[in-house]
Order: C-alpha cells, then sequence, then structure tokens
C-alpha cells in the first residue's frame, strides 16, 4: 500500500524568507503524481501545486517550487517569500491512475511578521 | 469556473440519527471521491465512483452508504451515527484518470 509520511508536524517561518516542506513516500508503481495541498483555516483543500512522475524537471508555481527525487521517494516544498497569507495546513499526497488520493499527516506552517 | 458542490455545508445531528450528504460535481466531472477528515487528520479516502458505479472503496463502515446517479451527483448516506463520526466529509470530482481531484468546500458533520 502507498503511504506518504510528512515528518515535520509544525513549521515556522519569518515573513519573505524561505521555507523548506518534506514529504516522502513509499510506492512500488513508476506512474503516479503527487500534491502539496493547503488548507487554511477555512479547511477548504487548495492545490498548490503537482508533479507527474515520469517528468524529471521540478514543477514550479510562482513562489512555490517542489524538489522531486523519483529514486529517494521523496517530494518537498519551498516556499519562497513567504507572505501571512501562507499560513495554513500543507498536505502532501500521492496518488496513482485512476486511484484515491492518499494524503500525509499534514505539516502546519506558521509564518511570523 | 464552476466547482464542486457540496450540501449541506453544516449538519448537526443526534446519536443514531440518519444523515445524507450531497455532491454536485464539476460539469463534465465523471468521477467522484468522498473524504473524511476527522479534527487535527489528515483526509480519508471512503469511496469512489465512476459512470454511477463503484469504483473503489477505502475506510468507510458498513453504517454508510453511497452512490451515484444519473446526472452524476453523488450521495453519502450516513445511518446511526455516532459521536466519531463528526468530522469534515469532502467530495472531490475529476474526469475520469485525471491526475488531479477538485475538493468541494466539504460538509462539516457534527454528531451531539
Amino acid at each position: 500500500a502507498q503511504t506518504v509520511t510528512q515528518s515535520q508536524p509544525e513549521m515556522s517561518v519569518q515573513e519573505a524568507e524561505t521555507v523548506t516542506l518534506s514529504c516522502t513516500y513509499d510506492t512500488s508503481e513508476s506512474d503516479y503524481y503527487l500534491f502539496w495541498y493547503k488548507q487554511p483555516p477555512s479547511r477548504q483543500m487548495i492545490l498548490v501545486i503537482r508533479q507527474e512522475a515520469y517528468k524529471q524537471q521540478n514543477a514550479t508555481e510562482n513562489r512555490f517550487s517542489v524538489n522531486f527525487q523519483k529514486a529517494a521517494k521523496s517530494f518537498s516544498l519551498k516556499i519562497s517569500d513567504s507572505q501571512l497569507g501562507d499560513a495554513a495546513m500543507y498536505f502532501c499526497a500521492y496518488r496513482s491512475e485512476g486511484n484515491d488520493m492518499r494524503f500525509g499527516a499534514g505539516t502546519r506552517l506558521t509564518v511570523k511578521p | 469556473a464552476a466547482g464542486v458542490i457540496q450540501s449541506p455545508r453544516h449538519l448537526i445531528k443526534e446519536k443514531r440519527e440518519t444523515a445524507t450528504l450531497k455532491c454536485y460535481p464539476i460539469p463534465r466531472h465523471d468521477t467522484v471521491y468522498w473524504y473524511q477528515q476527522g479534527p487535527g487528520q489528515d483526509p480519508q479516502f471512503l469511496i469512489s465512483f465512476y459512470e454511477k458505479m463503484q469504483s473503489d472503496k477505502g475506510s468507510i463502515p458498513d453504517r454508510f452508504s453511497a452512490q451515484q446517479f444519473s446526472d452524476y451527483h453523488s450521495e453519502l448516506n450516513m445511518s446511526s451515527l455516532e459521536l466519531g463520526d463528526s468530522a469534515l466529509y469532502f467530495c472531490a470530482s475529476s474526469p475520469r484518470y485525471y491526475n488531479e481531484q477538485f475538493f468541494g468546500p466539504g460538509t462539516r458533520l457534527t454528531v451531539l
């Protein structure tokens, strides 16, 4: 079974600085997708960034980028120029073709002004 | 752009009562997923449907059932409610085999 591990229950970053959230996963599949979701206090699940496993290039979305290491089964999220609005719970998620999403336990990010 | 609609947004029930949660997927999305997120927990997959047929099943209690209708909306029926059923219930939709799932705003169920 696929598992997703987020080893950092909480992280803190100063506004305008950079923070990296860690995620590792376990799978025997070769084709799969990885996601980072943000869940603010409203509890809405908001997609931050996604990565297809077959792509070697790391995904980037504005201030958000990932470091995808397929061999190491690692998928970290880097947030640059952190903003107060980035404060939220961040979930790493894994999905193989046609299947459901498996989530990590989440990392609560605090942004200090 | 149209999003996933869930109703109701909030629901309060007593123990042993029943509840029905509804999900209206994004137009032309034929696959629906249900997740349960307990307090301080990550979302857990319950069940999914594709073209009105159950396609996958996760940790859904036997007291729960779900179905997808011809217009692709889905309903999650929960009977004999327990205190532990209090959670946020997400519905997500996608076109079949599309890598991303689009989440609704969730239904917050409180069982007293």
